[in-house]
């Protein structure tokens, strides 16, 4: 059973758009989220991180959204570009994971101009 | 620039072969990871190292093992090859602890099993 969702397999955004992609969680456990971004042919790349102490985390265009409650974050990007068009892998630790990352099945943006 | 390298970008092997997938980080870190990503599924683990010659199983280490000799090298051995282990497999390296900016990785190695 998947600990870490990402139910949108894909998404297709208009250019200058905001796209949001979603990832859910089941183990109340994990206490740190990270965002990553891959392109064809290439590894993932980290993108944003965020800490369970907190609810929101912004860099630049990227700013990922935390609910505890509702075990449930979100990546937004705004403006949205055509090269930020990749799969994006939501990904999650817990202390007792060790160095560990519990990665989503992804969810691939396209963005059109 | 920091960097994890993988050997082989493409590869395509027969059924049975022996395959080794090789991995090398220039950036001291302690802790080694293989993952194999399927359309779907994302990324999995198969093994981890958090020294040398410290291996852990991951999720699903079935037909796989590693070897980790020297801190900078970590390798993937198919011991049988299979077609269920088509794949695209990617190696990453991190620093101890885990709070950090996660993990590097590598290219990718995507390999074929006919």
């Amino acid at each position: 059973d998947q600990q870490v969702k990402q139910n949108s397999p894909s998404l297709s955004v208009q250019e200058g758009r905001i796209s949001i992609l979603n990832c859910d969680y089941t183990n109340s456990m994990f206490d740190y989220f990270l965002w990553y971004k891959k392109y064809p042919a290439e590894g993932p790349t980290f993108l944003i991180s965020i800490s369970s102490i907190k609810d929101k985390n912004e860099d630049g265009r990227f700013t990922v959204f935390l609910n505890k409650s509702a075990k449930h974050l979100s990546l937004h990007i705004v403006p949205s570009q055509p090269g930020d068009s990749a799969v994006y892998f939501c990904a999650a630790s817990a202390a007792n994971y060790g160095q560990n990352f519990v990665f989503g099945p992804g969810t691939r943006l396209s963005v059109l101009p | 620039d920091v960097k994890v390298t993988q050997s082989s970008r493409y590869l395509v092997k027969r059924t049975g072969e022996k395959v080794f997938l090789e991995c090398v980080q220039d950036m001291d870190h302690e802790n080694m990871f293989w993952y194999r990503q399927d359309p779907g599924l994302g990324l999995r683990l198969i093994y981890f190292s958090y020294d040398v010659k410290m291996k852990e199983k991951g999720d699903i280490p079935e037909g796989y093992s590693v070897s980790r000799e020297k801190k900078e090298r970590f390798s993937l051995i198919l011991e049988s090859a299979s077609t269920n282990q088509t794949s695209m497999y990617l190696c990453a390296s991190s620093l101890g602890g885990r709070l950090n900016y996660g993990y590097t990785f590598g290219s990718g190695t995507r390999l074929t099993v006919v």
